[in-house]
């Protein structure tokens, strides 16, 4: 009964290739996050949909493309994979944009490897 | 840049003993949150603070939050091994985190 769940959970793949990491909460949550942490452990923000609608996209490189069917699912797809996209990609979700509802729900991660 | 700062960056201790740790921010907040997260794990909520509180307690978490320094804190009293793991703030509408600061407890 994970509440978040993101896969794969381990991705490895050559400079160029195109990815997609998928996103998955069972929660109700209305607003989901992609968030990347690096080598340094250091998480920052990429995106976050609100009912399947963009709200936060912090200045990523459009390489990134996220996508949001329903309000239950975010997928993040890159183009032409670079070494520095090498991190784990966390999603996260929360019940609302509602202020005293922001705790974040996380996934496992997914470990993506540009070789 | 609206990142914000977390001290120390690592944190060794015996088990018994206390952790403090420590969370700058920039920006303005209605509220701020601490999180762990294990080793090749997610991020797991412990605790929120209100703009307007100073001070919350959750067993043997206490934080603290000063908005005229824009800091808050975060303490683990009596710590054990299982407290093992890299501890984040978190704040701001976008809910962005800080560096993190990573605590060893050692048996």
């Amino acid at each position: 009964d994970t509440a978040v769940s993101q896969t794969p959970k381990y991705l490895v793949t050559q400079m160029g290739n195109d990815k997609s990491i998928k996103c998955e909460q069972n929660l109700g949550h209305d607003t989901m996050y992609w968030y990347k942490q690096d080598s340094k452990k250091f998480l920052k923000i990429m995106f976050s949909y609100n009912n399947k609608e963009l709200i936060i996209n912090e200045t990523v490189p459009n390489r990134f493309s996220p996508k949001s069917p329903d309000k239950a699912h975010l997928n993040l797809h890159i183009n032409s994979l670079e070494l520095g996209d090498s991190a784990v990609y966390f999603c996260a979700s929360r019940l609302s944009l509602v202020s005293g509802a922001n705790v974040l729900t996380f996934g496992a991660g997914s470990r993506l490897t540009v070789l | 840049s609206q990142q914000g700062e977390e001290d120390p960056q690592a944190l060794s201790i015996q088990e018994g003993e206390n952790a403090t740790m420590n969370c700058s921010y920039k920006t303005s907040i209605n509220n701020l949150q601490w999180y762990r997260q294990n080793s090749g794990r997610g991020l797991v909520h412990l605790i929120l603070i209100r703009s307007n509180e100073r001070e919350k307690h959750s067993g043997r978490l206490r934080v603290t939050l000063d908005t005229s320094k824009k800091s808050s804190s975060l303490l683990i009293t009596a710590s054990r091994a299982a407290d093992t793991a890299s501890y984040f703030c978190a704040y701001g509408r976008k809910l962005q985190f800080g560096a993190g600061t990573q605590v060893v407890v050692t048996p």
